[in-house]
């Protein structure tokens, strides 16, 4: 079975700091992974995903992932943390046995101190 | 704004009682989703269409709940007889057929059943 996993419930970065959420994966197959973010009493906004290609992938609003397929890693990163980044960030993979549904994370929380 | 809109985006039901909701996708996407999320968790597949057709439904649906997709535009979502635990929010997504499409999130209809 497929799964997702975002070991860290909530993280706390100093505004300018670089800022990383960490995910972890299993799946048979290649994986599709995606980054979602949830603002408070939102719907969630695509942020990037991982088709094939460069393990580096360039999203919307600064943030990057890199793709790590020895450790089954698709961690979101950011050079340098706005207080705007605040917010509810989920990491998931596409299930290719269930007609593509997405396969979630639990969520880790951002929170960007001034 | 051509994204994806859903209506209402705030429901107050007492127990027992039927509520539907309304999803309308990005116009020229023919897969549409729909997503249960609580407070703390990651969003939960209910079922999905490609087209007018209802391709999948999660085993953790209830008969209490149904979907349509009447002519592979906006979709509906009825829950029958609604129970306090049915309290969520419900999230549709819409995305263009492909082994790689990035579904895209409407605001979520927040339900609460008293």
């Amino acid at each position: 079975a497929q799964s997702v996993a975002q070991p860290e419930d909530q993280v706390n970065v100093a505004e300018g700091n670089p800022l990383t959420v960490k995910c972890t994966y299993s799946v048979s197959g290649n994986p599709y992974l995606f980054w979602y973010v949830q603002y408070p009493n939102r719907g969630l906004q695509f942020l990037l995903k991982y088709i094939t290609g460069d393990n580096l992938v360039k999203g919307s609003y600064g943030f990057e992932a890199e793709f790590n397929k020895s450790q089954t890693s698709f961690h979101l990163k950011k050079p340098s943390a706005l207080v705007s980044d605040s917010a509810l960030y989920f990491c998931a993979v596409r299930d290719m046995d269930s007609n593509y549904q997405l396969i979630w994370g639990a969520g880790t929380k951002l929170i960007i101190k001034p | 704004d051509t994204g994806v809109s859903q209506d209402p985006r705030h429901k107050i039901t007492k127990r027992g009682q039927n509520v539907t909701f309304r999803c309308d996708p990005i116009s020229e996407h023919n897969r549409l989703y729909w997503y249960r999320q609580t407070l703390g968790q990651g969003p939960e597949f209910l079922t999905y269409f490609q087209n007018e057709a209802q391709l999948e439904k999660s085993r953790l649906l209830s008969d209490r709940f149904s979907a349509e997709r009447p002519k592979g535009s906006f979709s509906t979502l009825e829950i029958q007889r609604t129970e306090q635990g049915d309290s969520a929010m419900y999230l549709c997504a819409s995305s263009l057929e492909g082994l790689s499409d990035t579904q895209y999130f409407g605001p979520g209809t927040r339900l609460t059943v008293l």
